[in-house]
């Protein structure tokens, strides 16, 4: 199984850049990366998904190096509204969901 | 609008208790899963199913059940609940088995507190 690994925490302010880190050594050919965004007292909630190179949709971008060993959600101008906890996920396109893995979680805060 | 709901927000039961947690989903979604989520554990995949009386063990199915007689409901059973059974439950669907755009809609969680 893929583990993913990603900060703990991180902290930014509003109208900034947010670029999250998630490190997946162990990749699979068949994996994907996908990012959830989870409130308080919420389930979590898609976010983006992508393979390789970069994603972009109207809530982030995700970028994916050649290697496909770690990714980049990076969130343009985040708001108070922002502030929760993103997953990392990577997983298997034919498997079954055993080979879903959520990282730990990023807890980010953004501030006024 | 997709809808993932479950059963209760906020649960105690005691030790022993014989407990069901509901869930159900509106947009005829062949997967389920059921995960349970800890401070600094993430989420941690129970059981799923991929159809009805389909199922399947996730990382940690010790201690606990699954019931899938209709598509669109999944059950999760404590047998006899214990403290360290203490959690977040989450209840989740998907539309595919393949990952790419496999997208996963969450309930908003039942708090369940064993006493």
């Amino acid at each position: 199984l893929a583990k993913t690994t990603q900060p703990i925490s991180m902290d930014s302010y509003e109208g900034q850049e947010v670029n999250i880190t998630c490190s997946h050594n162990n990749i699979a050919t068949n994996d994907y990366i996908t990012w959830y965004q989870q409130f308080p007292s919420q389930g979590p909630r898609f976010i983006i998904q992508g393979y390789k190179t970069k994603v972009t949709n109207e809530v982030a971008s995700l970028f994916i190096p050649a290697d496909r060993k770690s990714s980049t959600l990076s969130l343009p101008r985040v708001s108070l509204s922002d502030t929760a906890v993103y997953y990392c996920l990577v997983g298997d396109s034919q498997g079954s969901a055993r080979q879903l893995t959520f990282g730990s979680g990023t807890q980010l805060t953004v501030l006024p | 609008d997709v809808k993932v709901t479950q059963s209760s927000r906020y649960l105690v039961k005691r030790t022993g208790e014989k407990v069901f947690l509901e869930c159900v989903q509106d947009m005829d979604h062949e997967n389920m899963f059921w995960y349970r989520q800890d401070p600094g554990l993430g989420l941690r995949l129970i059981y799923f199913s991929y159809d009805v009386k389909m199922k399947e063990k996730g990382d940690i199915p010790e201690g606990y059940s699954v019931s899938r007689e209709k598509k669109e409901r999944f059950s999760l059973i404590l047998e006899s609940a214990s403290t360290n059974q203490t959690s977040m439950y989450l209840c989740a669907s998907s539309s595919n088995r393949e990952m790419e755009n496999n997208e996963q809609f969450f309930g908003p969680g039942t708090r369940l507190t064993v006493l």
